[in-house]
């Protein structure tokens, strides 16, 4: 498996423009996470999926910040609109999680954020 | 709720030498714990879990963790470093999901 797919790697982007992260996890896996990552913060969860519903939604920052899973292959993060203090590493990772078994998670190569 | 803590922002360590990065955690039940490692510009690789079982574990890269629970630490060791392992390191605890420490970044020098 090529392990979790993230696009783009790199993304700059105009204060007010709409910016959409996407994510590939590894096939066969039932829960995915998306990560942010910044100096002040150190890595936060945004959401949790599984089976590709959202269970945990509780880090996402305000209502300009959207994520969806239409299938168990695909996400995306959605910025709208994009403000510079949404600059970050955002992550995605996936796990395959089951009951009583810790569960390990798998990250992509992340993707880097610049609003200017 | 879960939290870790990683006392140590930065370390330096010579090559060769040892290194022991801490972890301190914070749960009710019996934790899942996990090291994992960031080098510069990537995600995140896992080094080694904790489930159960036996205390000490051990990972790749020649790196191992010892859980003691009565010290609710899970602090991580390589014998011997190399200049390779100069990285950013996390410990996360988890509970459905990973809450990580502030990370613990590791220089290595000559």
């Amino acid at each position: 498996d090529a392990g979790v797919i993230q696009s783009p790697r790199h993304e700059v982007t105009e204060m007010g423009q709409e910016v959409t992260l996407r994510c590939k996890p590894i096939s066969g896996h039932n829960s995915l996470f998306w990560y942010r990552q910044t100096m002040m913060r150190g890595l936060e969860l945004l959401i949790y999926f599984n089976n590709n519903v959202p269970i945990d939604d509780s880090g996402m920052p305000e209502d300009r910040f959207s994520a969806k899973m239409p299938n168990a292959s695909f996400s995306t993060l959605k910025i709208q609109p994009s403000e510079p203090r949404d600059s970050a590493v955002y992550f995605c990772a996936s796990s395959l999680a089951r009951q009583g078994a810790s569960t390990e998670a798998f990250f992509g190569q992340g993707t880097r954020l610049t609003v200017v | 709720a879960q939290s870790v803590t990683q006392p140590d922002i930065h370390i330096t360590v010579s090559e060769g030498a040892s290194l022991e990065l801490r972890c301190n955690y914070s749960y009710g039940a019996t934790p899942y714990l996990f090291w994992y490692v960031q080098s510069p510009g990537q995600g995140l690789q896992l080094l080694l879990k904790y489930f159960s079982g036996d205390t000490l574990v051990q990972g790749i890269k020649g790196f191992e963790a010892e859980f003691k629970r009565s010290q609710s630490s899970f602090n991580l060791r390589k014998p011997s470093v190399h200049w390779s392992d100069a990285a950013e390191y996390f410990c996360a605890v988890e509970d459905y999901k990973l809450s990580f420490g502030a990370g613990t970044t590791v220089t290595v020098r000559a």
